[in-house]
């Protein structure tokens, strides 16, 4: 089975805080993605990326940056947290095959 | 800008009752996939559709990719509380980026 894990399923973040998110998939996946997850506006992509040290924005980049050094890892970087930035966050990978993406169980961040 | 139109966005029924959601767009896509979400979690992906007409069925839910690949329908025979949940679909035209519907958000009441 995918399996995608995230570093943490709750976190809590002061303001002006870095605020590192890590994502780990063991399928060998080419792709992986960083989603935001917010009532009402659904799923909206931040990052993505097709290889490793290869990276490409999505829809909502700004406030975020990513880290693609190994195959298996993907990073998220929030560099100073905002309170908008408070949401549930969503890792995925998928192979260049089937184009099926397979979810982390999330992390829910709160900034204060 | 490819969007994807889920409906009904709620639905609330009794166990034992059936159900369909409807994914529909005006792109045409290479796969489509259903994924189910619950509280506090990822979405877990269900089935995967890629040909035109292609029917799958997974227990008590079965998946149809529309012949013209725009839509899609998954249908619930006889629903169980264990089907509550946040149903997705996501679509893709074999890029990196995957359309995601606005979600149907079903209760089953026991």
């Amino acid at each position: 089975d995918v399996k995608v894990t995230q570093s943490s399923r709750y976190l809590v973040k002061r303001t002006g805080e870095k605020v590192f998110l890590e994502c780990v998939q063991d399928m060998d996946h080419e792709n992986m993605f960083w989603y935001r997850q917010d009532p009402g506006l659904g799923l909206r992509l931040i990052y993505f990326s097709y290889d490793v040290k290869m990276k490409e924005k999505g829809d909502i980049p700004e406030g975020y940056s990513v880290s693609r050094e190994k195959k298996e890892r993907f990073s998220l970087i929030l560099e100073s947290a905002s309170t908008n930035q408070t949401s549930m966050y969503l890792c995925a990978s998928s192979d260049r095959t089937y184009n099926e993406q397979f979810f982390g169980p999330g992390t829910r961040l709160t900034v204060l | 800008t490819q969007l994807l139109e889920q409906s009904p966005q709620f639905l609330s029924i009794q166990e034992g009752e059936n159900l369909t959601v409807y994914c529909n767009s005006s792109s045409v896509f290479s796969s489509l996939q259903w994924y189910r979400q619950e509280p506090g979690e990822g979405p877990v992906l269900l089935v995967t559709v890629v040909t035109g007409g292609e029917v799958k069925k997974l227990k008590r839910l079965t998946f149809q990719f529309g012949d013209a690949r725009k839509d899609s329908s998954l249908h619930i025979t006889a629903a169980q509380p264990g089907d509550t949940g946040l149903y997705l679909c996501a679509g893709t035209s074999g890029t990196y980026k995957y359309i995601f519907g606005t979600g149907t958000r079903l209760k089953v009441l026991a």
